[in-house]
Formats: structure tokens, C-alpha cells, sequence
């Protein structure tokens, strides 16, 4: 069975400091994984996906991630954080095409002014 | 596009009473879910529907939880009774047919029962 595992509950960062959320994921083969921004009171967002190639992958809102195999990462990173980045974030895996998502616990992101 | 659309987006009920909520998925999205996200957790699948079929309800709490997609467009939750240990957020999230990686959600309805 797929799962996530987000080790980093809340994290607090200065507004223009970088940002790394970290994701760890359990899976046979080569997973799609995904990261969801949920603000308060909104539904989650897609912010990024990989399915192959490109380890490195690009997202909205100046986001990226990076897909490490051997380390079984799929961690976020941002160079310059902004007070509205404040909100939970979400890693997810699935199996590919046909198969359901399985999120993380989620990280909880404040921004200090 | 209208994105996915949930109401209401918060209920209070005591415990023992039933509550119903609705979700409008996007125009031409076949596949529709229904997720529980408890406080401080990610969302848990809860059943979803291929048009008006539930394929997939394992994970629904059938003694006490039912859903209905008629027409295979709307679709509405319900839980009676609710009980305290119900109170979360209830996502729905629809996609295009069979694309489940293309998951669009809706805000959620924040229940709480007391």
C-alpha cells in the first residue's frame, strides 16, 4: 500500500527566507506525486505534479519540487517566501493513471512579518 | 469555469441529528469524491463515483453515512445520526473521466457537532 509521510507539522519561516517542506513516500514502483496548498476555510490546490522525467519540477506561485528515488523525497521548496504563502500544505502519491491519492498528514506554514 | 461547489460551507448540529451536504462538481467531470479531512490531517477518500455509480465506498461508514449521485452530476452526503466524533471537514473534489490524478476540490463543509 502507498502512503506519505510529511515529518514536519508546523513550520514557521520569516517572510523572504526560503522555504523546504519535506515529503517522504512509500511505494513498489515510480509514483506520481503531488503537492496541494490548502489556505483557511478554501479547498486544497494543486500546485505541482511529477508523473517522469524531469526531476525537477515547476510549479505556481514560484514553488518546486524535486523527486529524489533513492531518498524516496519529494520535498517543496521555495527561494523567497511570502506572508500570503501561509497556509497547510499537502504531499499526495498515487499509483499512476486509474489510481487514487494518498495524502500526507500535512505541514502548516506560518510566515513571520 | 466554475470551479467544484459545496454548501453549505458550515454546519452546526447537536449530536444525534441528521445533516445532509451538496456538492455541484465541474461541468463534464464524470469521476466525483467525497473526503473526510479531520483537523490537522490530509484528506481521507470516503467514496467516489464514475457518473451516478458509487465504484468505490469501502471506506464509508455505511451504518451511519449514504450518498446518492442522481443523474451523475450532483451529488449529496448524508450522515444520520451524526455523531461527535463526526465533526471535520467534508471535501469534495471532481475530475474528468477516469483521470484521477486531476483532481479538482471544492472549500469543503466545516461540521461540527456538539
Amino acid at each position: 500500500a502507498q502512503s506519505v509521510t510529511q515529518p514536519d507539522i508546523h513550520i514557521t519561516v520569516s517572510e523572504g527566507a526560503s522555504l523546504e517542506l519535506r515529503c517522504n513516500y512509500s511505494y513498489g514502483a515510480t509514483p506520481y506525486l503531488f503537492w496541494y496548498v490548502q489556505s483557511p476555510g478554501q479547498g486544497l490546490q494543486l500546485l505541482l505534479k511529477y508523473f517522469s522525467g524531469d526531476t525537477l519540477v515547476q510549479g505556481i506561485k514560484g514553488f518546486e519540487a524535486e523527486f529524489k528515488r533513492s531518498q524516496s523525497s519529494f520535498n517543496l521548496r521555495k527561494p523567497s517566501v511570502h506572508w500570503s504563502d501561509a497556509a497547510e500544505y499537502f504531499c499526495a502519491v498515487s499509483g499512476g493513471a486509474g489510481n487514487m491519492l494518498t495524502f500526507g498528514g500535512g505541514t502548516r506554514l506560518m510566515v513571520k512579518p | 469555469e466554475a470551479g467544484v461547489v459545496q454548501s453549505p460551507r458550515y454546519k452546526i448540529i447537536e449530536k444525534k441529528q441528521p445533516v445532509a451536504f451538496w456538492c455541484n462538481p465541474i461541468s463534464g467531470h464524470n469521476t466525483l469524491y467525497w473526503y473526510l479531512q479531520n483537523l490537522g490531517q490530509g484528506p481521507e477518500l470516503l467514496i467516489r463515483y464514475e457518473n451516478e455509480e458509487a465504484v468505490d465506498d469501502s471506506q464509508l461508514p455505511k451504518d451511519r453515512f449514504s450518498a446518492e449521485r442522481l443523474k451523475g452530476v450532483d451529488s449529496t452526503l448524508k450522515i444520520q445520526p451524526a455523531e461527535l466524533g463526526d465533526s471535520a471537514v467534508y471535501l469534495c473534489a471532481s475530475s474528468p473521466r477516469r483521470d484521477y490524478n486531476e483532481q479538482f476540490f471544492g472549500p469543503g463543509t466545516r461540521l461540527t457537532v456538539l
